[in-house]
């Protein structure tokens, strides 16, 4: 069965600087796709990045950014330019057949 | 585009009742719907996996006959909690994967916006 460890329950930066969330997965597949889902207090579930495992070039969004290292089996996050609306719990996903999700991470921005 | 709908947004019903909740993918198709169960402070947990015309897949743990699933056209899946207890309080969440669309949209799921249930 596959599983998404984010290692770090809860992160904090200041407003404009740049942090970086972990996600480490574990599979003995070679497709795949992974995500990062974003969880505001409103709960709905955003989509903010995605990754297919067989391109090796790293995907980014705007101010977001992941780190694909597919041998290590890590996934990471990067944030730039932190905004107050960047608060929220980030959940790592994996997704093959279902989606598997990370225990999240909660971000807090600070002023 | 790829927004998808639950209604109602929070239901508090007494034990015993059922309940509907509603899940729609309102500018696309989805053959496939997904359903989840998120606790306070929890991750998501996969609960079943919704066929358009068929019938659902369920995981490990969850009872098919207390959560019914219907998923009776490409745009509408509904969940039904039969005979709810206090112990079925939760927040549950639907998500939606487009049949065919850009690669932009393959193999992501878009999620509503949730359901809040309250068991009295």
């Amino acid at each position: 069965a596959q599983t998404v460890t984010q290692s770090q329950p809860e992160m904090s930066v200041q407003e404009a600087e740049t942090v970086t969330l972990s996600c480490t997965y574990d599979t003995s597949e070679s497709d795949y796709y992974l995500f990062w889902y974003k969880q505001p207090p409103s709960r709905q579930m955003i989509l903010v990045i995605r990754q297919e495992a067989y391109k090796q070039q790293n995907a980014t969004e705007n101010r977001f950014s992941v780190n694909f290292q597919k041998a290590a089996k890590s996934f990471s996050l990067k944030i730039s330019d932190s905004q107050l609306g960047d608060a929220a719990m980030y959940f790592c996903a994996y997704r093959n057949e279902k989606l598997t999700f990370g225990t999240g991470t909660r971000l807090t921005i600070i002023p | 585009g790829a927004v998808v709908s639950q209604h109602p947004s929070r239901v508090i019903c007494k034990s015993g009742t059922s309940v509907k909740i509603e899940c729609r993918s309102l500018d696309f198709q989805a053959t496939t719907m997904f359903w989840y169960r998120q606790f306070p402070k929890q991750s998501l947990m996969l609960m079943a996996t919704s066929n358009e015309g068929s019938k659902a897949t369920y995981e490990q743990g969850v009872e098919k006959d207390k959560f019914l699933i219907n998923h009776a056209s490409l745009t509408l899946s509904t969940l039904t909690v039969t005979s709810a207890h206090p112990e079925d309080s939760s927040f549950y969440i639907c998500s939606a994967s487009p049949v065919v669309l850009t690669e932009k949209y393959q193999e992501t799921q878009y999620f509503g916006p949730g359901t809040r249930l309250l068991v009295l």
